[in-house]
């Protein structure tokens, strides 16, 4: 079956530019995870939402940072004003059940690179 | 912030060695414990997890232990195979404050390079 799908797979954006970015979560998972990942290093946790309910925001790292997940499927992770420190990979993940111990499926990621 | 240690950075093993990645944590209050295998240019995939009241789990090749008086966890994965050549992250899931759902605070990551 489909799994977790990220768009675009690459994405370059000039500093100060607004950027988003897709995340289509296996159908009918209940928890949708967003990663930042740097390079060399382990993901780090950004939001997290059960359904359409955005659970915790305690990762993003600014207030330009901000993530949709408005019909509980599909969501969309928002950078305004982009900064070179924002360069990353962005990690999506889903779970089937919403509890602690659920596996989560990562997507492939999206690279993105601010100039 | 940096809740759990893992070394080494790096690990060049032959084929059919025996490769060691270890992992400390330092909360108490953490209640799961997975290892995710991430491939280059691919996202992070489960490979085995333990509990805390567990102290070993074997699947396969690859096998947890876990000593939880001394807050540390390491993976072994036996007659390693060039296609294990990857990058190997422990994890931690904290329960606190009411939170029921699995926020993965990840390793620093090991390379793992097996030859052939």
């Amino acid at each position: 079956g489909a799994g977790v799908s990220q768009s675009p797979r690459y994405k370059v954006a000039k500093r100060g530019q607004d950027v988003a970015l897709r995340c289509d979560p296996i159908s009918g998972h209940v928890s949708l995870f967003w990663y930042q990942q740097a390079l060399g290093q382990g993901p780090e946790f950004l939001t997290y939402f059960q359904n359409e309910a955005q659970l915790d925001k305690s990762g993003l790292p600014s207030d330009r940072f901000f993530a949709e997940r408005p019909e509980g499927s599909v969501s969309t992770l928002k950078i305004q004003r982009t900064q070179q420190e924002d360069s990353a990979v962005y990690l999506c993940a889903s779970g089937s059940t919403g509890d602690l111990q659920e596996t989560q499926y990562f997507g492939p990621g999206t690279r993105l690179l601010v100039l | 912030q940096q809740q759990v240690k893992q070394s080494p950075q790096s690990l060049i093993v032959q084929k059919g060695g025996i490769s060691i990645i270890n992992c400390a944590y330092e909360n108490t209050a953490f209640d799961y414990f997975p290892w995710y295998q991430q491939f280059p240019g691919k996202g992070p995939a489960l490979l085995i997890a333990i509990r805390p009241d567990v102290s070993e789990k074997k699947e396969g090749r690859f096998t947890i232990s876990f000593n939880k008086s001394a807050k540390q966890f390491s993976l072994h994965i036996m007659d390693s195979q060039p296609g294990d050549s990857a990058t190997y992250f422990c994890n931690t899931i904290l329960r606190a404050g009411g939170t029921s759902y699995g926020k993965l605070t990840f390793g620093q990551g090991t390379i793992l390079t097996v030859h052939p």
